[in-house]
């Protein structure tokens, strides 16, 4: 398999611009998680889905950010508009239910001037 | 989830055993112990895990204490390409997706010194 899928691995935007992000999970795990990592506040989850449903977007940082999984092989994070402070590096993992430890992908980092 | 504390950083020498240790002092019975680990510019990666039995694998060792307030994770024989950010975690592992919120502290910075 070749792991969590993400993209693009870098992306450079302008302040007020919509922002997409993409992940593909690994094949046949039920669960994906999006993260956002910063120095200063270091990893932190923004969602998760089980199934394809939102579970927990407790983490999600304001109404800028949403985030869809439309089938259990592809979700996006989008933020619109983008402020210079959501400048970080964007996680996704996924994980299967039976075994629980997740796996992340490469991540995307973004930056918004 | 239980929280956890770990050293900010340490320095372990190449070819020597790195012990990470990690204090949970207020873990729940049926919460298990996870390491990741995060090298430069990479997603976090899965280590090993453990509920109160010590645990080895091919990356590492867990080692557990009988009152699981606290925890080393082993690095037997540490090479320059262990150098990462490692994080411990504690959280239940079960079928219910509530248990799914994993929070990742500030880990322990481990440099591998040639």
């Amino acid at each position: 398999d070749a792991g969590v899928i993400q993209s693009p691995r870098h992306e450079v935007t302008e302040m007020g611009q919509e922002v997409t992000l993409r992940c593909k999970p690994i094949s046949g795990h039920n669960s994906l998680f999006w993260y956002r990592q910063t120095m200063m506040r270091g990893l932190e989850l923004l969602i998760y889905f089980n199934n394809n449903v939102p579970i927990d977007d407790s983490g999600m940082p304001e109404d800028r950010f949403s985030a869809k999984m439309p089938n259990a092989s592809f979700s996006t994070l989008k933020i619109q508009p983008s402020e210079p402070r959501d400048s970080a590096v964007y996680f996704c993992a996924s994980r299967d239910s039976f075994y629980y430890e997740q796996y992340f992908g490469p991540g995307t980092r973004l930056t918004v001037t | 989830d239980a929280k956890t504390t770990q050293p900010t950083s340490m320095d372990c020498a190449e070819g020597r055993a790195a012990n990470l240790p990690c204090n949970h002092s207020t873990i729940s019975g049926n919460e298990y112990v996870y390491w990741y680990r995060q090298i430069h510019s990479q997603g976090p990666q899965y280590i090993i895990h453990g509920l109160k039995n010590n645990e080895t694998n091919e990356m590492a060792s867990l080692i557990i204490t009988e009152d699981r307030k606290s925890s080393t994770l082993i690095l037997p024989h540490a090479t320059l390409r262990d150098t990462a950010v490692y994080y411990c975690i504690v959280r239940v592992a079960g079928g219910e997706t509530s248990y799914d919120k994993v929070i990742f502290g500030p880990g322990t910075s481990l440099s591998v010194i040639p």
